[in-house]
């Protein structure tokens, strides 16, 4: 059972545009949910997150909208750069420790 | 600052063989540990997660097995290693927030 789902495995955006990453989720138990960047062969770092008694998260280019209504979060960058182009993982938690991850989007910034 | 290391960073063994995957964390007491892995063209898969030394708890029903000898290390074990073990580990730790810190991950790749 996908938990956490990601159905866009790759994305592909002009440099200067705004890229929207998309999220599904399908636990309502979940209280907190984050966005980290993936590089190859590299660990994932922290982008951005969001509680779930909040609907908007900004910080600088990135913000995070999640409907909870929809069950849906979406990662929105603006203006996208090159160095954005990497993997996007969501992910959801539910108490302390359980994070669940989707499979992530493949996003590319075209210079 | 706290760090987090991994080791090896890359791995090679044949099928039937043990696997010791070493993580440790500096400048931070009492975190919690997760081992992660990601399978090609899958997300992440949390294996195990410990709040405390000798407290582990595991996602997963496979042939791994995880340890915690001391507050900041924390081993990721087989005694015999399967082909779909192959994948790329990921350490990480994570305080009294949300947010997770990853390490620089092992590529296993099981022959």
């Amino acid at each position: 059972d996908q938990q956490v789902k990601q159905n866009s495995p790759s994305l592909s955006v002009q440099e200067g545009r705004i890229s929207i990453l998309n999220c599904d989720y399908t636990n309502s138990m979940f209280d907190y949910f984050l966005w980290y960047k993936k590089y190859p062969a590299e660990g994932p770092t922290f982008l951005i997150s969001i509680s779930s008694i909040k609907d908007k998260n900004e910080d600088g280019r990135f913000t995070v909208f999640l409907n909870k209504s929809a069950k849906h979060l979406s990662l929105h960058i603006v203006p996208s750069q090159p160095g954005d182009s990497a993997v996007y993982f969501c992910a959801g938690i539910s108490g302390t420790y359980k994070y669940i991850f989707g499979t992530g989007t493949r996003l590319k910034v075209l210079a | 600052s706290q760090t987090i290391h991994q080791w090896p960073a890359t791995l090679v063994q044949p099928v039937g063989s043990p696997l010791s995957l070493e993580c440790t964390v500096e400048g931070t007491s009492n975190p919690n540990l997760y081992w992660y892995r990601q399978a090609a063209g899958r997300g992440l898969q949390l294996l195990f997660y410990s709040v405390g030394i000798g407290q582990i708890s595991s996602e997963v029903p496979q042939n791994l097995s995880a340890s915690r000898p001391q507050d900041r290390q924390f081993i990721l074990s087989s005694k015999k290693l399967l082909l779909s073990d192959s994948g790329f580990y990921l350490c990480a730790w994570s305080d009294t927030s949300y947010e997770q810190y990853f390490g620089p991950g092992t590529r296993l790749t099981v022959t």
